[in-house]
């Protein structure tokens, strides 16, 4: 199994909060990836990053921002969460710069709630 | 536009059984193609890649094809078993890009039943 964690696992929280969803990986790999994956549906990319001080928006435009100020950690925020926040938020690596090559190995993921 | 569609979109059978999963593409330039397997609540794990001059890649029970002429892929899965439930996603990457992309399907959600 990977070496890639996310906490938490699940989170329910009201409208209007502050939230961090961490990511970690110990493998060294200085590409990291956010998606978010509705039920029954594609992965959509909505952060990436290169290495540290690196990140990128993905496909899917998303209210939340990313930093890498370290290359284990790459943490996703939201300012203040809105129930279409509602959703799976995956996090993923790889050894390669080039998505297309090599594996990404995937975090176990959130399951974001909002009220 | 490039797109990745999966079919059945889900599928039950019983334990022992086999049964093969497709994936349709219209990707291009192509790179490779991936399954994943996703346990629910879980993060996707991979089990096979194929780049364009592969036909067939084989991890256990599990033996992907892929026809790059026709943009097709299958993954047959053989005897299953309880732990064989799960959604399995293709996934097709390009080279369009400078640094490349890649396109997921919506997945087959297999529950395999005692």
């Amino acid at each position: 199994e990977a070496d890639i964690y996310q906490t938490p696992r699940y989170l329910v929280i009201g409208t209007g909060k502050k939230i961090t969803l961490e990511c970690s990986q110990t493998m060294g790999h200085d590409k990291m990836y956010w998606y978010q994956q509705d039920p029954g549906m594609e992965l959509h990319l909505i952060h990436y990053s290169y290495g540290v001080n690196s990140t990128e928006k993905g496909d899917l435009s998303s209210e939340s921002t990313v930093s890498r100020i370290r290359t284990e950690h790459f943490p996703l925020t939201l300012e203040s969460a809105r129930p279409s926040h509602t959703s799976q938020y995956l996090c993923a690596s790889s050894e390669s710069l080039d998505a297309s090559a090599g594996e990404q190995y995937f975090g176990p993921g959130t399951r974001l709630t909002v009220t | 536009k490039n797109q990745v569609e999966q079919s059945p979109q889900s599928l039950i059978i019983l334990e022992g059984k086999n049964c093969t999963l497709q994936c349709n593409y219209t990707v291009s330039p192509f790179s490779n193609l991936r399954w994943y397997k996703q346990d629910t609540g879980r993060g996707p794990v991979s089990l096979t890649i194929m780049t364009f001059s592969e036909n067939t890649k084989s991890n256990g029970r599990y033996t992907a094809t892929l026809d790059a002429d026709t943009k097709q892929s299958s993954l047959h899965i053989t005897a299953s078993q309880l732990s064989d439930s799960a959604s399995y996603i293709c996934v097709v990457s390009d080279r369009g890009s400078t640094l490349g992309r890649l396109y997921f399907g919506r997945g087959t959600q297999l529950t395999v039943w005692p």
